[in-house]
């Protein structure tokens, strides 16, 4: 399949270590995008990507979260000294800038659990 | 601030009858809305979508209404099918100033739709 992939699928973390999640977009897409959704609720918007430019991190909760796309490919989301209130599934979702159609496809997600 | 609002958390639906999931937002701004489906350990599935300049979207059994005056929405599943169970996001965005593609979605907080066999 040529779906959006990300890894790991859970990753379980003891506060304050750094965490690394990554997003493998759909071949071709331009803009990606990052999400959180904690338990219960939906996704809220991170960051945003257009190739390798992050053009938006207005969601990004505090400088410990970081996100890059060095080739305009594959992203990753950085969580540094991680605390309990960052469990939660992070979500990639990828698209096109021009065309149809341009919503976004997302990815299966990771679930943090910060122990 | 929740600026698109899914206030039933659960419905549950005979099958064969019709499904329909509700949606309120707050932000004139929004001019594009979408609804996802997630099944469980899955990310968001797109389903179907409306520009604000359209009150009707129709794509086989799923029909998204907009109501602009009222900034409501709902999405109508006719007939429901077991496999149509899930939650179902709303989501909003603001496309016309979204310059090169920057369409982040408002999401609401989700109905669990389950269809009774």
């Amino acid at each position: 399949g040529a779906g959006v992939s990300q890894s790991p699928r859970y990753k379980v973390a003891k506060r304050g270590q750094d965490v690394a999640l990554r997003c493998d977009p759909i071949s071709g897409h331009v803009s990606l995008f990052w999400y959180q959704q904690a338990l219960g609720q939906g996704p809220e918007f991170l960051t945003y990507f257009q190739n390798e430019a992050q053009l938006d991190k207005s969601g990004l909760p505090s400088d410990r979260f970081f996100a890059e796309r060095p080739e305009g490919s594959v992203s990753t989301l950085k969580i540094q000294r991680t605390q309990q209130e960052d469990s939660a599934v992070y979500l990639c979702a990828s698209s096109r800038t021009s065309g149809a159609p341009r919503e976004q496809y997302f990815g299966p997600g990771t679930r943090l659990t910060v122990t | 601030d929740q600026q698109v609002k899914q206030n039933s958390p659960s419905l549950s639906v005979q099958e064969g009858r019709i499904s329909i999931l509700n949606c309120d937002y707050t932000n004139s701004m929004f001019d594009y809305f979408l609804w996802y489906k997630k099944y469980p350990a899955e990310g968001p599935t797109f389903l179907i979508s409306i520009s604000s300049i359209k009150d009707k979207n129709e794509d086989g059994r799923f029909t998204v209404f907009l109501n602009k005056s009222a900034k409501h929405l709902s999405l109508h599943i006719v007939p429901s099918q077991p496999g149509d169970s899930a939650v179902y996001f709303c989501a909003a965005t603001v496309r016309r100033y979204s310059g090169f593609g920057n369409e982040k979605l408002t999401f609401g907080t989700g109905t669990r739709l389950t269809i009774i066999p």
